[in-house]
Order: C-alpha cells, then sequence, then structure tokens
C-alpha cells in the first residue's frame, strides 16, 4: 500500500489481557516509531526504530511494554497484562533515514480499549 | 509543567477568516519545529516543518518560529471548512552529534478548529 497499515484498527480488551497491534511501514522507509495518543492529547512517543533494532526506547512506559521488528520492514507493539490506563490511540510512523526529524508518515492508529 | 504548551480551544471562525494558532515551549534545545493537522479518527499530516528561527509561507498557510521568545505560529489565510480539524504544533532537538535527527517528537495537546461556511 501507498501508506502506513496499522491493524487492527480497534481493539477492545479485558484488563489483564496480552495486546499486539501491527505496523506495516511505508515500503523503503527504515526509521519507524510508535506513538500514543490519549483522548484530548497530542502524540507521545514511544520508541523509535531503525532498521530492524529499538535505537531508542525511552518513552515506554513500563515493562508491560514491548516492541519488536525482526525483518526490519513490519513492526509489532506488544502490551502485557493491560490496564485501563493503557487505553488510547496507537500510531505508527515511519519516514525515511536522515530526512530531518519531522517528515513522518503516520499510519491511521490502532484505538484500544482496556475495559 | 509540559514542555510544549498549546492552547486546545475549541476555536470557530467563519469561512475566509484568518486563523492564528500558537504553541511555546520551555525546552531551549528544540531546533526543528512542526505543524501537523489532524481530522478526527485519522492519523497526523504534515503540513509545515521549519528548522530554527524563521518564516516560511507553503500556499494560504505561514509558519512563524521565534526562538528568543519559545513562541511558534501557524497562520491559515482564507481558511475553509476543509480546514476544520485538529492543528498539533510538534517539536525536536538535534538527538545526534553528527548532524542528524530522528523523529522523536514532543507535541502539543492540539487545538481543535472549526471554520464554518
Amino acid at each position: 500500500g501507498a501508506g502506513v497499515s496499522q491493524t487492527p484498527s480497534n481493539k477492545v480488551t479485558e484488563k489483564g489481557k496480552y495486546v499486539e497491534l501491527r505496523c506495516d511501514p511505508i515500503s523503503g522507509h527504515t526509521a519507524l516509531y510508535w506513538y500514543r495518543q490519549s483522548l484530548g492529547q497530542g502524540p507521545e512517543f514511544l520508541i523509535y526504530f531503525q532498521g530492524t533494532g529499538a535505537a531508542d526506547d525511552s518513552g515506554l512506559p513500563n515493562d508491560r511494554f514491548f516492541a519488536v521488528r525482526p525483518e526490519g520492514s513490519v513492526s509489532t507493539l506488544k502490551i502485557q497484562r493491560t490496564e485501563r490506563g493503557d487505553s488510547a490511540v496507537y500510531l505508527c510512523a515511519s519516514s525515511l533515514h536522515r530526512v530531518g526529524s519531522g517528515e513522518l508518515f503516520f499510519g491511521e492508529g490502532s484505538r484500544l480499549t482496556v475495559l | 509543567q509540559k514542555e510544549v504548551e498549546q492552547d486546545p480551544g475549541p476555536l470557530s471562525v467563519p469561512e475566509g477568516a484568518i486563523v492564528s494558532l500558537n504553541c511555546t515551549y520551555s525546552n531551549s534545545a528544540f531546533q526543528y519545529f512542526m505543524w501537523y493537522r489532524q481530522y478526527s479518527r485519522k492519523g497526523p499530516e504534515l503540513l509545515m516543518y521549519t528548522y530554527s528561527s524563521g518564516n516560511k509561507e507553503d500556499g494560504r498557510f505561514t509558519a512563524q518560529v521565534d526562538k528568543s521568545s519559545k513562541y511558534i505560529s501557524l497562520f491559515i489565510r482564507d481558511s475553509q471548512p476543509s480546514d476544520s480539524a485538529t492543528y498539533l504544533c510538534a517539536m525536536s532537538a538535534l538527538l545526534n552529534a553528527g548532524g542528524t535527527s530522528y523523529g522523536k517528537l514532543t507535541f502539543g495537546q492540539g487545538t481543535i478548529l472549526t471554520v464554518h461556511p
């Protein structure tokens, strides 16, 4: 596809369950980011991948959150033992490497609701 | 106090009006300044991108950065109903000593804009 693709678009789960959110970046984009956007707030940085490795995971809130990008393309954000406070829209973005810090292309997000 | 402050509005203007959106920030290390537009239930899309201080114009949009005051603005001329969206300011610092940076952006809260016909 032409843009960043995220699945599922909506996920409703119960407190304590495990969740996986998937991101398929724009073809050829080596940099991939996860952001989290709570209702009425701007997106907050979670993690940045350059290729297969997590170059900056300083935004992950705690060890229940983990992300992988094993082949340098698709990435999965994993949340263990979900809590109600994890409810938010999880945005994935990609960019060409070394093309300025603002030129991120965002997907439409995965809306997570923890009951 | 947040690193980036943005009035959430909402802001409602008539079609054709000039719109002014603003953000202030506290981190003097910020050097890249951006404005994103976000439609309901969509991801943010980049509108304007500025490095350091100055003005940048693109069609009906003008971005201004005043680093001495830690203040950035976005002006929309001849506003249209299709401009109705949430506008997010975003900024980042130079994070790499080699002169490059990556997309670790700090966003404002977003301003909800409605342009009515």
